[in-house]
């Protein structure tokens, strides 16, 4: 069974900087296209960043220059270091993980919420 | 970027009627070496993450009712909702996956009337 837990969220003063943690079971990180999705409070979805199989990455951008997406192999673990917050960063962040071999985001973690302000 | 735009914003439905939910993109996401569309549509409740019902644009996820139906191709996209049931009441958004960035639709809120 595929599970993705986020962590690593909290309230952080605007400028301030915050690294999200997605832990994988079920699935090889660094095999996958995995993803971070945002949803600030009562809107939709956000995409926000991928990094692919090859180690390839792609950004918002709203949030390039600031988010760095990246894993570590040994830890199956998925992380997207945000920098240079703001207000408008605030929201549920869910990490997400593609069907083998494609770029469907199948698997979902519950999310972790970032609030930005002072 | 592809801008996808859904329609309409929300709907009110009668249970055991039919829903149709449409999504557009503001360039083709068909593929066509391999004639898929990338395109994907998920369910979203409150409080929870959006769980995917359908990708290529018409092939169901594993699990999801075959009261669950998409179609489309090129640019524009449905989901079709057969016969609304009480638990299918959510928001229902569209993302294509054709090139990043992979954006999605605004959502369409389903409710049951």
């Amino acid at each position: 069974e595929v599970q993705l837990v986020e962590s690593g969220g909290g309230l952080i003063q605007p400028g301030g900087s915050l690294r999200l943690s997605c832990e994988a079971s079920g699935l090889t990180v660094s095999d996958n296209y995995m993803s971070w999705v945002r949803q600030a409070p009562g809107k939709g979805l956000e995409w926000v960043s991928v990094i692919y199989r090859d180690g390839n990455t792609y950004y918002a951008d709203s949030v390039k220059g600031r988010f760095t997406i990246s894993r570590d192999n040994s830890k199956n673990t998925l992380y997207l270091q945000m920098i240079s917050l703001r207000a408008e960063d605030t929201a549920v962040y869910y990490c997400a993980s593609a069907y083998s071999g494609t770029r469907i985001s199948a698997y979902w973690g519950q999310g972790t919420l970032v609030t930005v302000s002072s | 970027d592809i801008v996808m735009t859904q329609s309409p914003d929300s709907l009110a439905v009668s249970l055991g009627e039919r829903a149709t939910l449409n999504c557009k993109s503001s360039q083709s996401i068909l593929y066509t070496s391999n004639n898929k569309n990338y395109l994907a549509w998920y369910q979203q409740k409150p409080g929870q993450p959006p769980k995917l019902l359908i990708y290529w644009a018409s092939t169901r996820d594993s699990g999801v009712p075959d009261r669950f139906s998409g179609s489309g191709s090129g640019t524009d996209f449905t989901l079709t909702i057969s016969s609304l049931q009480d638990e299918d009441g959510a928001v229902y958004y569209c993302q294509q996956y054709f090139s990043t960035p992979w954006t999605f639709g605004q959502g369409t809120k389903v409710e049951i009337k």
